[in-house]
């Protein structure tokens, strides 16, 4: 039973645009989503989080949408650059009812890549 | 300021045999969690140590194992290596914190034959 889905393996952006990844969700007691990015050879790395009271976070060029009701979340990315070439996971914690355990439930991952 | 280090980067063992994968959290931090990454797949959360205390666990066998030292450092021990533990063994670590946002090293890519 996968409690967080990245239905796309893989998206492919020119240069410029926007970049817009998805993400959902099973599990309602879920508090805290995030998102990672992890190039080749290192560790993911934080990149994005929002709490479930909220529907919207923004940093930069990055803002994370939450839509509770369709248990859906998107990062978007504007203006897309080469160097934000990387896999991009969606996590969410609070699933088991408890918070601060640092227990993070991951989706499988998406392959952003950014064509100059 | 040094990040979170694992050691080794990579190894390759034998069916049934042991390994022992180390971690230094980052500065201040003082919990350490374990993920493992198959390939193609996210992170999957083996458990997590804090006050040198086991204090969750994912759903991983009795043969997964781990401790922590007073220096908030830890180990990973798989025991009775199996072919599907071949993974990218991610060490994490963390303040208190109800967000969850954790800081993650670059790995211990395990190899099982």
């Amino acid at each position: 039973d996968q409690q967080v889905k990245q239905n796309s393996p893989s998206l492919s952006v020119q240069e410029g645009r926007i970049s817009i990844l998805n993400c959902d969700y099973t599990n309602s007691m879920f508090d805290y989503f995030l998102w990672y990015k992890k190039y080749p050879a290192e560790g993911p790395t934080f990149l994005i989080s929002i709490s479930s009271i909220k529907d919207k976070n923004e940093d930069g060029r990055f803002t994370v949408f939450l839509n509770k009701s369709a248990k859906h979340l998107s990062l978007h990315i504007v203006p897309s650059q080469p160097g934000d070439s990387a896999v991009y996971f969606c996590a969410a914690s609070g699933g088991d009812g408890s918070s601060n355990t640092g227990k993070l439930i991951f989706g499988q991952g998406t392959t952003l890549q950014v064509k100059p | 300021d040094a990040g979170v280090t694992q050691s080794p980067t990579h190894l390759i063992k034998t069916r049934g045999q042991q390994v022992t994968l180390r971690c230094s959290p980052k500065s201040g931090h003082d919990t350490v969690s374990w993920y493992q990454q198959a390939l193609g797949q996210g992170p999957q959360f083996i458990f997590q140590y804090y006050e040198e205390e086991e204090r969750q666990r994912g759903n991983f066998p009795d043969r997964f194992s781990g401790h922590q030292f007073p220096n908030y450092s830890s180990e990973l021990n798989v025991n009775a290596l199996l072919l599907g533990d071949s993974a990218l063994y991610l060490c994490a670590s963390s303040l208190v914190s109800p967000t969850g946002e954790l800081f993650f090293g670059e790995g211990s890519r395990l190899t099982v034959l």
